[in-house]
């Protein structure tokens, strides 16, 4: 089955320090990518997403590129703010030929980042 | 425009007792879903409803139930509470089928404690 495996965690950082949090995937196809945020006490936010190979999610500064041939989509950002401190999750959905549900997503375990000032 | 809102936020329940869990979702998404979320581990699917039909199940036993009402709002029941049923559960909306990589839009989720 489909299965997302990324860097176990926590991370600490220092504020403007560089960020990689690695995220490897199983699925047949061509599934779609996301990575989502969680502040404390709060549900999840979709960061950015890829939907295709090659594709680059963007969003606040942080960066993610669908690499089919190393099944990858690391989430990067050059420059780290205490506010981004939170717990990041990548996440898949089945491609549509696959017969899946594009609703049913499948989360990693996580990633705690916390960024000191 | 609200976002996807659950009720309660907090509940505390013991062995055996059942809950109900209640999501609505953003105006015009017709599609819900269900995920728990075990502390320190990443959401686990377990139900999508659209239409009010059950589109999707994960695997999960048979106290869980859910449903979707005609104004796709939806309830998440556990029967006969485990120790291991404590999680945070989420709720999630999408916009109707035609839209196959819209994101899924989750609610705060409510954190259930069994004692």
């Amino acid at each position: 089955g489909d299965s997302v495996t990324q860097m176990e965690g926590p991370v600490t950082l220092s504020e403007e320090a560089f960020l990689t949090i690695n995220c490897t995937y199983t699925a047949t196809g061509y599934p779609s990518l996301f990575w989502y945020v969680q502040y404390p006490g709060e549900g999840l936010q979709l960061l950015l997403k890829a939907t295709k190979a090659d594709d680059k999610g963007s969003n606040k500064g942080f960066e993610a590129t669908y690499r089919k041939e190393t099944t990858s989509f690391h989430l990067e950002k050059g420059s780290v703010q205490v506010s981004d401190s939170a717990v990041y999750f990548c996440a898949l959905s089945p491609s549509f030929g696959s017969g899946g549900s594009n609703y049913k997503l499948t989360f990693g375990k996580g990633t705690l980042l916390t960024v000191n000032p | 425009d609200a976002g996807v809102t659950q009720s309660p936020t907090h509940l505390i329940k013991t062995r055996g007792q059942h809950v109900t869990l209640r999501c609505s979702p953003i105006s015009g998404h017709k599609s819900v879903s269900w995920y728990q979320q075990v502390l320190g581990q990443g959401p686990q699917f377990i139900f999508q409803y659209y239409e009010k039909e059950e589109r999707g199940r994960g695997n999960f036993p048979d106290r869980f139930s859910a449903r979707q009402f005609p104004n796709y709002s939806s309830e998440l029941n556990v029967n006969a509470l485990l120790l291991g049923d404590s999680a945070l559960y989420l709720c999630a909306s999408s916009p109707p089928t035609g839209s196959y990589n819209s994101p899924l839009h989750f609610g705060n989720g409510t954190r259930l404690t069994v004692t």
